[in-house]
């Protein structure tokens, strides 16, 4: 079994603080996605990082992707309560089919207070 | 195009019932995924359909779950003899072949068995 492990599980934090969440594994992945999911609602893809090493911005938040893609960080950057949610890392495991089938964490549940 | 859909959204049931739910994939997708999401979990993988073969099915997937894609647009995931351990939200994500890390979410149907 292919297992990701986020931490930390719950985050409640200041508007305008810094954060980071981080996603492990032991597995090699071929790619990691991370979502973001409002209750009652699906998960919202935010990134996919495919390559070792890669980093993405996507205005406040900077995803990282690690060396041996197996594990990768969110960090946001002057958090607001808009941010507020359930953060998820997925991943396609890198001994597997190739069809798309994700592995989820198991979330960090984020709290922004004004 | 409008997304994923799913429908209902919400269904309450009693156990020993049978339940059947809709996914309306976007339209040009081929690939299908069915996940279950319990609470304080991320969504695990339950089946996949490329068009509308059924390529994968998690050992989650015991013999009273059900999935079909007959041609190969929406699927049904149908539940007989639902037990209390069923309660779950159950999302369907749709994906084009050739970008499979693109997975698109539907809003989930929150499943209720008392």
């Amino acid at each position: 079994t292919q297992l990701l492990e986020q931490s930390p599980q719950f985050l409640s934090i200041q508007e305008g603080e810094n954060l980071t969440v981080y996603c492990n594994s032991s597995s090699v992945f071929s790619s990691l996605q991370w979502y973001r999911q409002e209750p009652g609602e699906g998960p919202v893809l935010l990134v996919t990082v495919v390559t070792g090493g890669e980093v993405k911005k996507l205005k406040r938040l900077t995803f990282q992707f690690g060396d041996a893609r197996k594990d990768s960080s969110l960090h946001i950057t002057a958090a607001q309560p808009g941010d507020t949610g359930l953060y998820l890392c997925a991943g396609e495991y890198a001994g597997g089919t190739s069809y798309g089938k994700l592995t989820f964490g198991q979330g960090t549940i984020l709290t922004v207070h004004p | 195009d409008t997304g994923v859909s799913q429908d209902p959204r919400h269904k309450i049931t009693k156990r020993g019932q049978n339940v059947t739910f809709r996914c309306d994939p976007i339209s040009e997708h081929n690939r299908l995924y069915w996940y279950r999401q319990t609470l304080g979990q991320g969504p695990e993988f339950l089946t996949y359909f490329q068009n509308e073969a059924q390529l994968e099915k998690s050992r989650l997937l015991s013999d009273r779950f059900s999935a079909e894609r007959p041609k190969g647009s929406f699927s049904t995931l149908e539940i007989q003899r639902t037990e209390q351990g069923d309660s779950a939200m159950y999302l369907c994500a749709s994906s084009q072949q050739g970008t499979s890390l693109e997975q698109y979410f539907g809003p989930g149907t929150r499943l209720t068995v008392t």
